[in-house]
């Protein structure tokens, strides 16, 4: 079955490390990508997406993920990260041949410890 | 404001009742969706609809039903066919693109417990 996955279901960290999220997509053809993240009590949000061109994206809050087609990836960044970071994020995948829909990963808890 | 609202955020019932989760956005968008999401699982499509008096299965739709009779609104009813309904169910809405795609925004969500 086509599906999305994400590496990690939990991270801690301290302040100022630097942030990796892996996500990988089993989807063949045009994909577009998505990060969302879930801060507590919070609505579902976007981070960033990417639908074509420059495959670096940067979003909000100073990420920014990389598309690498070749290995069906779509890693989420961020080079020093802060408290209020700490959320749950999503990867999530619209592929074209399936229409309007987006599949979501399993999601990656994040603590940042102050 | 525009947005998307989900009511209540807190719902309990007691097993074998059928419950109806309310979704209304005032963004004019088209297309509308309802998710489960389950620690460890993400986000599960249940129902989604395009456009009013219309909408598919999603990838678990079995004891869930649906309604799109205004544009506005995507009332989601848990039914008791529903094996383990415990669950935080949020409602998300985009415009129709053709030939592309649209990112979703997501309302606030429903917790569900039933007892």
């Amino acid at each position: 079955a086509q599906s999305v996955s994400q590496h990690n279901h939990h991270v801690i960290l301290s302040e100022a490390a630097s942030l990796e999220l892996g996500c990988n997509y089993s989807y063949g053809g045009t994909v577009n990508l998505f990060w969302y993240v879930q801060y507590p009590g919070q609505h579902l949000q976007l981070l960033l997406k990417y639908f074509s061109g420059d495959p670096l994206v940067k979003g909000i809050k100073g990420f920014e993920a990389e598309f690498i087609k070749s290995k069906f990836s779509f890693n989420l960044r961020k080079p020093s990260v802060q408290w209020s970071d700490t959320a749950e994020y999503f990867c999530a995948v619209n592929a074209q041949a399936a229409g309007n829909k987006l599949t979501f990963g399993g999601g990656t808890r994040v603590l940042v410890k102050p | 404001d525009g947005g998307i609202t989900q009511s209540p955020k807190y719902l309990f019932r007691k097993e074998g009742q059928n419950v109806t989760l309310s979704c209304e956005q005032n963004l004019n968008h088209d297309a509308m969706y309802w998710y489960r999401q389950d620690p460890g699982q993400g986000l599960r499509l249940i129902y989604y609809s395009q456009i009013v008096n219309d909408f598919q299965k999603g990838d678990i739709a079995e004891g869930y039903s649906v309604s799109r009779e205004k544009k506005e609104s995507f009332p989601l009813t848990v039914t008791s066919a529903q094996k383990n309904p415990t669950a935080f169910y949020l409602c998300a809405s985009n415009f129709r693109l053709a030939g592309g795609y649209n990112e979703q925004f997501f309302g606030p969500g429903t917790r569900l417990t039933v007892l």
